[in-house]
């Protein structure tokens, strides 16, 4: 079946660090995929997507590249701020239009000043 | 409501109690889904519903879990006779359609713990 595997946490990192999230998935077929980002006290919100291959996503600063010959959705940010603490998930969806959201378990981030 | 509600934000409970986990979509929002976040887990999907119907009830972890979903708007999730196991953050989400290559709009879940 489906899954996604991302980096253990928690994360560290000082202000205006580099950030990589690791996110590489399996898949059967050609999946749309996702990172959503938890802030403290609030529900997952999308953060960025991309649904096919080479396709960037970007929000806040924050990007993701699709790479089917890894099967890789990595997440950078040049500078983090402490804002960004938080805690970040990928997901795919399999199918175009499908209803279903396969997960990976979470890295939580913290950026200190 | 502004976002999608969900009650309570919290419940504790004794092991063999039933619960019931509400959720109020974004309003218009005809899909919607539940999720549950174990401790250390990702976000486990349960069930989804397309207005009132749910096409598939799969991820229900056993017969003592059901939802239902009424006027295409609030949903409630019950779990009977709870056991210490199902101790988690139950997560609802909306989204305007069908799929979800748009995007899933969350509620701040409902932790329940079950003594």
């Amino acid at each position: 079946g489906d899954s996604v595997t991302q980096m253990e946490g928690p994360v560290t990192l000082s202000e205006e660090a580099f950030l990589t999230i690791n996110c590489t998935y399996t898949a059967t077929g050609y999946p749309s995929l996702f990172w959503y980002v938890q802030y403290p006290g609030e529900g997952l919100q999308l953060l960025l997507k991309a649904t096919k291959a080479d396709d960037k996503g970007s929000n806040k600063g924050f990007e993701a590249t699709y790479r089917k010959e890894t099967t890789s959705f990595h997440l950078e940010k040049g500078s983090v701020q402490v804002s960004d603490s938080a805690v970040y998930f990928c997901a795919l969806a399999e199918l175009a239009g499908s209803y279903q959201l396969t997960f990976g378990k979470g890295t939580k981030l913290s950026v200190i000043p | 409501g502004a976002g999608v509600s969900q009650s309570p934000s919290n419940k504790v409970t004794e092991k063999g109690k039933d619960v019931e986990l509400r959720c109020d979509p974004i309003s218009g929002h005809t899909a919607l889904y539940w999720y549950r976040q174990s401790l250390g887990q990702g976000l486990e999907f349960l069930i989804y519903f397309q207005g009132n119907s749910a096409p598939d009830k799969s991820g229900l972890p056993s017969d003592r879990f059901s939802a239902e979903r009424t006027g295409g708007s609030v949903s409630t999730l019950t779990i009977q006779r709870t056991q210490q196991e199902d101790s988690a953050v139950y997560l609802c989400a909306s989204s305007p359609g069908q799929g979800v290559n748009g995007e899933l709009f969350f509620g701040e879940g409902s932790r329940l713990t079950v003594l």
